[in-house]
């Protein structure tokens, strides 16, 4: 089935490490994003991809880093920068952001929290 | 900026009603999309519905259809027969041509039996 996979589903991290949160889509779509949800909150968004090897700031991208190798992986890295890490994180993708703006589908997160 | 205002932080429905979710946007775009988007206690972001700003018919997806007003820039979710599945955050998001989505802060629904 055609899809966007997040893991680990949960995740804890120590103060001051880095952390790799994994998101893959076989949808073959061209975009992907990455969003915050903090509790009560609505979507930030941290960075986003419209083509292979290349990314773009969101709203909220200091202390985070991701990279775009391949048109199906979309990794987050929450670095130790980042001051208040804890929080929701969903990954997103769509078929063809340049021309036109599309659904976005979502995976099925990854809760961060820090000891 | 583009901003997204959903004015109910929360709502409660009996079971079989029907309820309305309220979402007002703010843009000078005349083309553009909007979307309602459902997140369960999974916190899985489901899509409700989609409406294309050009088309003027009302989009309908089984028990959930909009009113979707351009010019008073206002696009409510209307779900009928509520169900206790239909308990959720539910957020309305907007999204120009070639730009980011932008969401509401959610709307959270309970149903009761």
């Amino acid at each position: 089935d055609g899809g966007i996979t997040q893991s680990p589903k949960y995740l804890f991290r120590k103060e001051g490490q880095n952390v790799t949160l994994s998101c893959e889509q076989n949808l073959n779509h061209d975009a992907m994003y990455w969003y915050r949800q903090d509790p009560g909150q609505g979507l930030r968004l941290i960075y986003y991809s419209q083509i292979v090897n290349d990314f773009q700031k969101g709203d909220i991208a200091e202390g985070y880093s991701v990279s775009r190798e391949k048109k199906e992986s979309f990794p987050l890295t929450v670095t130790s920068a980042q001051k208040n890490p804890t929080a929701f994180y969903l990954c997103a993708s769509s078929s063809n952001r340049a021309q036109d703006t599309d659904t976005q589908y979502f995976g099925p997160g990854t809760r961060l929290t820090v000891l | 900026a583009q901003t997204v205002t959903q004015s109910q932080p929360e709502m409660s429905v009996q079971e079989a009603e029907t309820v309305t979710l309220s979402c007002t946007y703010d843009t000078s775009e005349s083309d553009y999309y909007l979307f309602w988007y459902k997140q369960p206690p999974s916190r899985q972001m489901i899509l409700v519905i989609r409406q294309e700003a050009y088309k003027q018919q009302n989009a309908t997806e089984n028990r959930f259809s909009v009113n979707f007003q351009k010019a008073a820039k206002s696009f409510s979710l209307k779900i009928s027969d509520s169900q206790l599945g239909d308990a959720a955050m539910y957020f309305c998001a907007y999204s120009g041509y070639g730009q980011n989505f932008v969401f509401g802060p959610g709307t959270r629904l309970s149903v009761l039996p």
